[in-house]
């Protein structure tokens, strides 16, 4: 597509429970990138991707939470078990490779009751 | 990751200022970039400046990678440049750390 694209572009969920956000990158873009914004926050790396691999998951905050990336494309990051201190924006990037201009996408706002 | 320090945090100007925006790191970068974040919260890519200078516009970046700075200048500013600016940076890594930004708020 011409841009970024992520959905939910809202999510309300209660604690506890699974959510699952979607990422859909720019066609031909190799590299994908997944941020977090808290609010009054910077923005904090989660975890990055190259094709389908992600060679650096060391961001991702705990466990409970887990990235995926299928034929070089598309991205779900999923979060089990939420909890409240997940309320977030949640930002993905793509780039045409690892060290290239990104493109953000609109992200997600996650709020966790 | 490196530290990024973005100068000054907030920034008030009339509209038709001009403007510049400092971005330290704190360590030498080979990959910098600049961004916007609108009212909306929408992140726009500004520049891809790991060394040099770049014109886009009302908008220039230099970067001066040996001295681990980057400078972006806002000319003729007008309201739609209101928003959040930040920089970020890595060392051959693609994770870029990002500063803390620099909030502006153009009046008309």
């Amino acid at each position: 597509g011409a841009g970024v694209s992520q959905s939910p572009s809202n999510k309300v969920t209660e604690k506890g429970k699974d959510v699952e956000l979607r990422c859909d990158p720019i066609s031909g873009h190799t590299a994908l990138y997944w941020y977090r914004q808290s609010l009054g926050q910077g923005l904090e790396f989660l975890i990055y991707f190259q094709g389908n691999s992600a060679p650096d998951k060391s961001g991702l905050p705990s466990d409970r939470f887990s990235a995926e990336r299928t034929g070089g494309s598309v991205s779900t990051l999923t979060i089990q078990r939420t909890q409240q201190e997940d309320s977030a924006v949640y930002l993905c990037a793509s780039s045409l490779f690892g060290q290239a201009g990104y493109t953000f996408g609109s992200g997600t706002r996650l709020t966790v009751v | 990751g490196i530290q990024v320090e973005q100068s000054p945090p907030d920034l008030i100007l009339q509209e038709g200022a001009n403007s510049t925006l400092r971005c330290n790191f704190s360590d030498s970068v080979n990959n910098l970039q600049w961004f916007h974040q609108n009212p909306w919260g929408q992140l726009i890519n500004l520049f891809y400046i790991p060394s040099g200078t770049k014109q886009n516009g009302r908008l220039s970046a230099t970067t001066v990678a040996t001295e681990r700075y980057s400078l972006l200048y806002i000319s003729s500013s007008q309201t739609t440049d209101s928003g959040v600016y930040f920089c970020a940076g890595s060392v051959n890594d693609y994770k870029l750390s990002f500063g803390a930004g620099t909030t502006v708020t153009v009046r008309a």
